[in-house]
């Protein structure tokens, strides 16, 4: 079955003590990205990959960390949690950047991540 | 900036009532415009989308038509289901273009009770 995989799907953790969320998609896909969704304030990128080895910041990325070693994996890292990064956090892939824009984007289940 | 500007909910209706979600956006070319929804404990799934001015999206019942000189792109169903509960999201891309991305709505929450 295709889809994206976000683990773990909840956590909570305390300010400073690192972590990573993961993410995996088995449909060979190029394009990824992660997303953070808050009330009032919608989905907001955090970083983009269009490819192994390249990725990029979008809107909010400060704080966050991701890397793109293999086309199927994209974890998001938070090197120092603080509570301000406690939300709702998205993985979503596409075959290429113009697919994601044009016509679907897939996501995962989400990470419900607090940090006291 | 491209921007989208979505009615703050939640919205709640009666089944098989007629459902009204406004989205108006803001963008400098010729975006595609899309809805999202998505259901509890469950990631965004597309549900509609319109590729150019006139165009209309439909799946399971929703529409939604893209209007260039209004800048809105509104989702309707002419009758909900309790099953149609869920966050809806509207969105916005330039295709790929200097964006590299879609631009979400703050979401809207429909209740449906029986």
């Amino acid at each position: 079955e295709a889809q994206v995989t976000q683990n773990p799907r909840y956590l909570i953790t305390v300010t400073g003590k690192k972590l990573t969320v993961t993410c995996s998609q088995n449909m060979n896909h190029e394009y990824m990205s992660w997303y953070r969704q808050d009330p009032g304030l919608g989905l907001r990128q955090i970083y983009y990959s269009m490819n192994v080895e390249v990725t990029d910041k979008g809107d909010v990325p400060e704080g966050y960390k991701v890397s793109r070693k293999e086309k199927r994996n994209f974890p998001l890292i938070l090197e120092s949690p603080s509570p301000n990064q406690t939300s709702l956090y998205f993985c979503a892939s596409s075959l290429n950047l113009w697919l994601a824009t044009n016509e679907k984007l897939f996501f995962g289940s989400g990470t419900q991540l607090s940090v006291l | 900036g491209d921007s989208v500007t979505q009615m703050e909910g939640p919205v709640t209706l009666s089944e098989e009532a007629f459902l009204t979600i406004n989205c108006t956006y803001t963008a400098t070319g010729y975006p595609s415009l899309f809805w999202y929804v998505q259901y509890p404990g469950e990631g965004l799934q597309l549900l509609l989308k319109a590729t150019k001015a006139d165009d209309k999206g439909s799946n399971k019942g929703f529409e939604a038509t893209y209007r260039k000189e209004t800048t809105s792109f509104h989702l309707e169903k002419g009758s909900v289901q309790v099953s149609d509960s869920a966050v809806y999201f509207c969105a916005l891309s330039d295709g790929g273009g200097a964006t590299n991305k879609l631009i979400f709505g703050t979401g809207t929450l429909l209740a449906v009770q029986p």
